[in-house]
């Protein structure tokens, strides 16, 4: 099973200033198809998770792009360029790669 | 617009079967390869229960033992859970979503086990 490690756990962020998640995996997340198997969802109080990005970099529909990932290997990065306060909430990585598909313990961003 | 509907009870018993229906609408079965459940425990990350194709192709997180089930019915849209012999710990906040990526999900349904 691939295990995914999250720092920080916890970030308290002023409104307007930039944010960075990193992600670690216990091996490279490159699939034959020459794409990294790791997304990003943010989870706020009473909602399902959201997707924010795909396959490493790709922002989900709708997701400002004050957010953007980035990484490869067994390292990855989510930032947030200017926070706001609706951004607040848990954020996981997941890996995609192989079943059992694993999410990261979460970061939880407050501002 | 695809939607994910959930339903089923809210309270199951110890040793009893966790039973859930995610039911596509906007769409079909068909809108998506790929089916998942991922569950939300108290105090807990996510955790990825297992997925089912379209065409019954199943995968199962080892971590729950053979006691997950999952089924499509493709005349009415709708995928099942079932999850047997529950415990306290297998009470917890649960969604079905599309897969891969995960970009539609179900409103989520609490389920506690409790006598």
């Amino acid at each position: 099973e691939i295990v995914l490690t999250q720092s920080p756990l916890s970030l308290s962020v002023t409104p307007g200033e930039p944010a960075s998640i990193s992600c670690g995996s216990s091996q490279s997340l490159l699939h034959s198809n020459g794409h990294y198997y790791l997304d990003w969802y943010l989870q706020k109080p009473g909602q399902p998770p959201q997707l924010l990005i795909f396959l490493v970099s790709n922002r989900a529909s709708g997701v400002p792009d004050r957010f953007s990932g980035s990484g490869s290997g067994a390292d990855f990065t989510l930032k947030i360029s200017r926070v706001e306060a609706g951004d607040v909430g848990i954020y996981y990585c997941m890996q995609a790669l192989q079943t059992p598909y694993t999410f990261g313990p979460g970061t939880k961003l407050e501002t | 617009q695809v939607q994910l509907r959930q339903s089923g009870p809210g309270l199951v018993e110890p040793s009893g079967t966790l039973s859930l229906t995610c039911t596509v609408s906007g769409g079909s079965i068909s809108y998506s390869n790929w089916w998942s459940w991922v569950r939300k425990s108290p105090g807990k990350g996510l955790e990825w229960i297992g997925e089912i194709s379209q065409s019954g192709d199943t995968n199962y997180n080892p971590s729950l033992k053979g006691r997950v089930s999952m089924s499509v019915d493709k005349s009415k849209s709708q995928l099942s859970l079932k999850l047997t012999f529950v415990t306290a710990a297998d009470t917890a906040v649960y969604y079905c979503t599309k897969w891969h990526p995960m970009d539609v999900w179900g409103q989520g349904t609490t389920v506690t086990v409790s006598s």
